[in-house]
């Protein structure tokens, strides 16, 4: 089983849509939960970061975090084509005490006009 | 603020060549730390530094050393270049709250 576990698309969403990304992690000690958004030939990007079950909005992004489900998910409503990316999950190595991610293939999405 | 900074941009070497990588932060961050991305592998963890004169090994440490200059700056060395070293590299950094910035990377290709 990989540690982090990401569709890897592509994603396919009309512009204006939710976009759903999800994420599953094996390490059952991790807190703190991160997504990166990643164009095509730049540099990973911090989006969100959530430590709490449940969700967490900013703007059109809302994270979820489930513990017990091991599954944290990204939402992004009203999908633009500057959203088209990969979105790269990326939780906190538990019980280590430097901020060591360990980050999915990522997913590919796709905001079409 | 620049944030985090890397130079060079690109770079060529041929096989057996060595070169060092320059990182550099300017936001006072404890931690930094050195990844590799390659397709399909997606991000690889090289190596970091919790914090200023310590430095530890990462998943993919073989070919690769560093030195923690000083609280801003965290370099990366390859003694011996491989074609098997050819990737993108990218230098991150973070404070307490384990958010990590990244640096723009360096397009490395050893031929």
């Amino acid at each position: 089983q990989k540690e982090v576990e990401q569709n890897s698309g592509p994603l396919s969403v009309p512009e204006g849509a939710i976009a759903s990304l999800n994420c599953t992690y094996s390490d059952r000690v991790s807190q703190s939960f991160f997504w990166y958004r990643q164009y095509s030939g730049k540099s990973p990007e911090l989006i969100m970061s959530i430590y709490s079950n449940g969700d967490k909005e900013d703007g059109r992004f809302t994270a979820q975090l489930n513990k017990a489900s091991q599954y944290v998910s990204l939402l992004i409503r009203d999908s633009q084509p500057s959203d088209s990316a990969t979105y790269l999950c990326a939780p906190k190595a538990g019980g280590t005490s430097y901020g060591k991610l360990t980050f999915g293939q990522g997913t590919i999405l796709t905001v079409h006009p | 603020n620049a944030g985090v900074t890397q130079t060079p941009k690109f770079q060529v070497l041929k096989t057996g060549q060595s070169m060092t990588l320059q990182c550099a932060q300017d936001m006072n961050h404890n931690s930094m730390y050195w990844y590799r991305q390659d397709p399909g592998m997606g991000l690889r963890l090289i190596y970091y530094s919790a914090s200023e004169g310590t430095t530890d090994k990462g998943e993919v440490p073989n070919g690769y050393n560093v030195s923690r200059l000083n609280k801003r700056e965290f370099s990366l060395r390859l003694e011996s270049a491989a074609p098997s070293q050819t990737s993108v590299y990218f230098c991150a950094s973070s404070a307490e709250s384990y958010e990590q910035y990244f640096g723009p990377g360096t397009r490395l290709t050893v031929t």
